[in-house]
């Protein structure tokens, strides 16, 4: 399996709080990428990031921000959680830019907004 | 943009029955196409995938083909196990950064 781990696997925050989810990769790879799983919506893009300090807005960006100050991690940030941010999050990770090479998931995390 | 369509669930059948899920998508250019597999309580796993028209994926009994003509890729398997059940997610992907556009989902439920 892929190195990869995300924390929190649980949160549960009120609407207004600030938030942050962690990525954490052993696999020294170029690409990471943030998603949120919705029933009837498949998995979402949110960010992404190409390099250490490059990153660029997916399909769903508003209301979250990224960092990347480290191969190894990636934050997202929501900056005052809404109900609406409650899902299920998921970071993935890629070698290369060709769409040839699969992408590495994480386990997920579950995020609950009240 | 791109887009993926895939058949709603949940599809269920009885072990050993024939499995289609059907997937279309919508793309500029020639992307590859992905049958992605999340079992209960873990993240996405690759499945199967190719590459260009005509390809044939195949995995672990399960088989899709690039249909450029239909811009289909149905997930096929011949007989399926309870093992099996899951959540199932169609996905292309082409353009830079290697992004990656899912379908909805199909959960499968095989009962025994």
């Amino acid at each position: 399996d892929a190195g990869i781990t995300q924390s929190p696997r649980h949160k549960v925050t009120e609407t207004g709080t600030p938030v942050t989810l962690r990525c954490h990769q052993t696999e020294n790879h170029r690409y990471m990428y943030w998603y949120r799983q919705d029933p009837g919506h498949g998995l979402r893009l949110i960010h992404y990031s190409y390099g250490v300090k490059d990153t660029d807005k997916g399909e769903v960006s508003d209301g979250y921000s990224v960092s990347r100050s480290k191969t190894e991690d990636f934050l997202l940030t929501l900056e005052s959680a809404t109900s609406s941010q409650t899902s299920v999050y998921f970071c993935a990770i890629s070698e290369s830019s060709f769409n040839v090479n699969e992408q590495f998931f994480g386990p997920g995390t579950r995020l609950t907004v009240l | 943009g791109d887009s993926v369509t895939q058949m709603e669930g949940p599809v269920t059948l009885s072990e050993e029955a024939f499995l289609t899920i059907n997937c279309t998508y919508t793309a500029t250019g020639y992307p590859s196409l992905f049958w992605y597999v999340q079992y209960p309580g873990e993240g996405l796993q690759l499945l199967l995938k190719a590459t260009k028209a005509d390809d044939k994926g195949s995995n672990k009994g399960f088989e899709a083909t690039y249909r450029k003509e239909t811009t289909s890729f149905h997930l096929e398997k011949g007989s399926v196990q309870v093992s099996d059940s899951a959540v199932y997610f169609c996905s292309i992907g082409g353009n830079a950064g290697n992004m990656l556009t899912f379908g909805g989902g199909t959960r499968l439920m095989v009962k025994p």
